[in-house]
Parts: structure tokens; C-alpha cells; sequence
């Protein structure tokens, strides 16, 4: 069955550019017509979904992150990837890769990664 | 952005008894694009519900969910230990930014 591993800097400075990336096993990336989400956490909070790019390569970000997020797909490797850049404490979070269940509800996300704590401190 | 608000904050409640949990949104959105969502310390959030009513591969049928416009509810009708747990919402409807509820937690 398809899963998510996400990995990347555990730890980023302020102002730095926070970089994961979500390997995609047991399918392929680009068949079935899904997208591609990244949704954070931070610690004793709710869920805020940042964004996400489609079967297509179309991305959409929250308007929140939207001039400092990138999120991109590499098809060869079947992993997708998230950017962040001039990252402050309030970044910090649990950051989860997910897929969305199908091609019409792209928004609701059955499969997860087990999620990665980023910590952004000096 | 749309904002979803989910009540109770806390529900007590014990084995074999019926959960109901309500999320309500700031404003109406595409039709039906509602999802529910459990967590567990330490786990990945759960894809219970999608589409307002329907469950996810693998999700036992006490869980249901229902509702239009801007109210929505999910619920369980015989809680297990194992459903103890927080459960969010989320719409999905119009244009990004996809939101969140704050949550509800089930406790015994």
C-alpha cells in the first residue's frame, strides 16, 4: 500500500530557508490523479494546511505562507518536496506530508507520513 | 478564508454511549466538501469521513457524517475505548486556503 515518508533539517535558524521532502513508496506520484499536500502543526495546536501541488504540477499555498512557500515535484525520484523561506518561531510545527483521496475531493487527505518536528531556533 | 467552528471543545463521555460533534462554518462553501479527522497523541491524523457522509476505506460504520450549508455533524453511535481521541474538521469546498476546526475532544 502507498506511503509517505517525510525527512529533511530537523533544526533551521531564524530567517533560514526551511527545506523536506515526502517520499512517496509503494505507487507512483504520478498516476491516479492526485495531489499532493503539506499540512503543519505546531506543538499543542490545530492543523493548518499549507499547500499543495496537483497531478498536473498546478501548486496552491495558503495565502498565510503564500511569498515565502514553494512546493515542487520531483516524478524521477517520486517525492515531493516543501520549501519555507525566512522561517521564524512560529514555524515551528510538526510538518505532514498527505495525498488527497481522489481526484474530486483533492482536499481530504486519507494518506499521511508519520510526520517530522521542525524546530526553528538560534 | 472560512472559518470552522466545532463544539463542544470537550465531550465526556463513556464506552457504548453515542458521540455527536458539531462543526459549524463561517460562511457556506462548495456542496459537501466536509471532512472529518481523528487524532491520536503522537499519530498522523485519520481520514474518517469525506464528501460530508462518506467513510473512508477501512472506517467502521458507527462513524457517520451528515449535514449541508454551514452546519455539519459527525457521529458515533457507540463509542469504543479506542475512539477516544480529538477529531477535527475541515472543508475543502471553494478555493484555497483549506481550514481546520480547532477541534473536539472525546474523553472518557
Amino acid at each position: 500500500q502507498l506511503q509517505l515518508q517525510e525527512s529533511g533539517s530537523r533544526l533551521v535558524k531564524p530567517s533560514q530557508t526551511l527545506s523536506l521532502t515526502c517520499a512517496v513508496s509503494g505507487g507512483s506520484i504520478s498516476s491516479g490523479g492526485y495531489s499532493w499536500s503539506w499540512i503543519r502543526q505546531p506543538p499543542g495546536k490545530g492543523l493548518e494546511w499549507t499547500g499543495y501541488i496537483s497531478d498536473s504540477g498546478s501548486t496552491y499555498y495558503n495565502p498565510s505562507l503564500k511569498s515565502r512557500v514553494t512546493i515542487s515535484v520531483d516524478r524521477s525520484k517520486n517525492q515531493f518536496s516543501l520549501k519555507l523561506s525566512s522561517v521564524t518561531a512560529a514555524d515551528t510545527a510538526v510538518y505532514y506530508c498527505a495525498r488527497g483521496i481522489d481526484a474530486h475531493n483533492i482536499g481530504a487527505f486519507d494518506i499521511w507520513g508519520q510526520g517530522t518536528m521542525v524546530t526553528v531556533s538560534s | 478564508e472560512i472559518v470552522l467552528t466545532q463544539s463542544p471543545g470537550t465531550l465526556s463521555l463513556s464506552p457504548g454511549e453515542r458521540a455527536t460533534l458539531s462543526c459549524r462554518a463561517s460562511q457556506i462553501f462548495r456542496s459537501s466538501y466536509l471532512a472529518w479527522y481523528q487524532e491520536k497523541p503522537g499519530q498522523a491524523p485519520r481520514l474518517l469521513i469525506y464528501a460530508t457522509s462518506s467513510r473512508a476505506t477501512g472506517i467502521p460504520d458507527r462513524f457517520s457524517g451528515s449535514g449541508s450549508g454551514t452546519d455539519f455533524t459527525l457521529t458515533i453511535s457507540r463509542l469504543e475505548p479506542e475512539d477516544f481521541a480529538m477529531y477535527y474538521c475541515q472543508q475543502y469546498g471553494d478555493s484555497p486556503p483549506w481550514t481546520f476546526g480547532p477541534g473536539t475532544k472525546v474523553e472518557i
